[in-house]
Order: structure tokens, then sequence, then C-alpha cells
């Protein structure tokens, strides 16, 4: 059974850009959640979406965002990139929505400079 | 709030003996499970072991075990007969389940940094 797959797995913008990560989940399930990790913060839960939907948002700025697709791939998107979204953002998947243990990804590496 | 509490940043342990990993907790939620999560150098988090609140029994898969005191809200993970390949960061995490769906995320303690000696 193929785990969570996430692209790209390394990435270098500039300040002002803009980002899209992409998450696969596992086969069959539904929920995808993403955090950011940071030396500094730690993980830090992002979004989680269920069925094309968003069901849970953490506290981060609406530069962040989200979406999930009918197959349950989620993309997630940061706009007016920032020197401190550099980060490892990790996407996870559940069969049920917050609920149960996250299956991870080996994440996605961004570096602004 | 739920709040996880990780006060070893980093840990070393002898090839073959046992670990013990510290991890307290606070919740208001009578309801809620402890993860832990190993994460490598590679950056994968890998599930190692959950327990629910409810369990009578501590939680054990294959080398680690569970140690849950509840009254005391700690969920400490002993790893036994430690390998070369258990060097990695270590994520106490919980997840509260009587609140509504909007306020049940995973959250994550700071992590232990784990280094196994030959």
């Amino acid at each position: 059974k193929a785990g969570v797959t996430q692209t790209p797995r390394y990435l270098i913008k500039t300040r002002g850009q803009q980002v899209t990560l992409s998450c696969s989940p596992i086969s069959g399930h539904r929920s995808v959640s993403w955090y950011q990790q940071t030396p500094g913060q730690g993980l830090q839960f992002l979004f989680e979406y269920f069925s094309e939907t968003q069901r849970n948002k953490g506290n981060f700025p609406g530069r962040f965002s989200g979406r999930q697709f009918s197959n349950s791939r989620s993309e997630m998107n940061v706009s007016t990139l920032e020197l401190g979204d550099s980060a490892l953002y990790l996407c996870a998947s559940s069969f049920a929505l917050a609920a149960g243990e996250l299956f991870f990804g080996e994440g996605s590496r961004l570096t602004v400079l | 709030a739920q709040k996880i509490t990780q006060t070893q940043p980093g840990m070393f342990v002898q090839e073959k003996e046992a670990v013990t990993l510290d991890c307290t907790y606070d919740t208001s939620d009578p309801s809620y499970g402890l993860f832990w999560y190993k994460q490598p150098s590679s950056g994968e988090m890998i599930f190692l072991i959950y327990q629910g609140s409810y369990d009578q029994q501590n939680a054990t898969e294959g080398r680690y075990s569970l140690n849950f005191q509840k009254a005391r809200k700690s969920a400490n993970l002993v790893i036994s007969a430690s390998q070369l390949g258990d060097s990695a960061m270590y994520f106490c995490a919980m997840r509260e389940t009587r609140r509504p769906g909007s306020a049940r995320q995973l959250t994550f303690g700071s992590g232990t940094q784990l280094t196994v000696l030959p």
C-alpha cells in the first residue's frame, strides 16, 4: 500500500512569491491534514480537509490556504512568501476526520530567500 | 486548551539498553488519545504507538511500550533493546475526542532527540 506522497520534496523561493505544495494520501483515506514544522515553533497545525471541505483550521494568516479534490488529493498554497515561512511542510492522511493516527509523508522543505 | 510537554530536549542511550522518553499532558477533556511518533532525519513522521484515555492496559507495539499514568497525566514511551536505527526525534501528541470536530486536531510536543550510542 503506497504511503503519503508529497511533492515537491525541496524548493527554494524568494520573498513575495507564492508556492503550491501537493499531497496524495494513502488510498482510501479521506482526511488530509497539513502541519508546518520549524525549529523555533515545532509542529503547528495548519488545516484539515475531509470530503473536499476544510473542517479544521489552525492559527495561521490567510496567506495560507488549501483545498482538497474529489480523489482526496490535497494542495496547500502560501502566497506572498515571507522569510519566516521557511519550514518543513508535512501532510498527513487518515481514514476518518479528526480521529485515529495520522500517516505522514516525508514533507516538502521550503526555503524562502 | 490541550498541551503536551516533553522536558528532555536530548537523550543518549547505549545500544541494547532500554530508554524512557517523558511526556506529560494537560487536558480537561475526559476522552483523549495519546500518540508517539518518530521522525528520522529524512523528515517523515512515523507512527509508533497509541493509548486511549479509557484503555485499561498500557499499549505495547514490539519494542515500544507506553507507560500510561492517567492520574499523573503522563504517557512515557519506553524503548527496549535500543538499536542504532532508533536514533531520531520522538514526538508525543494528543487528540481530545469529546470536543467538536473543529477542535480535535492532533497537538504535538516539542520532541526529544534520541541518540543511540554503539
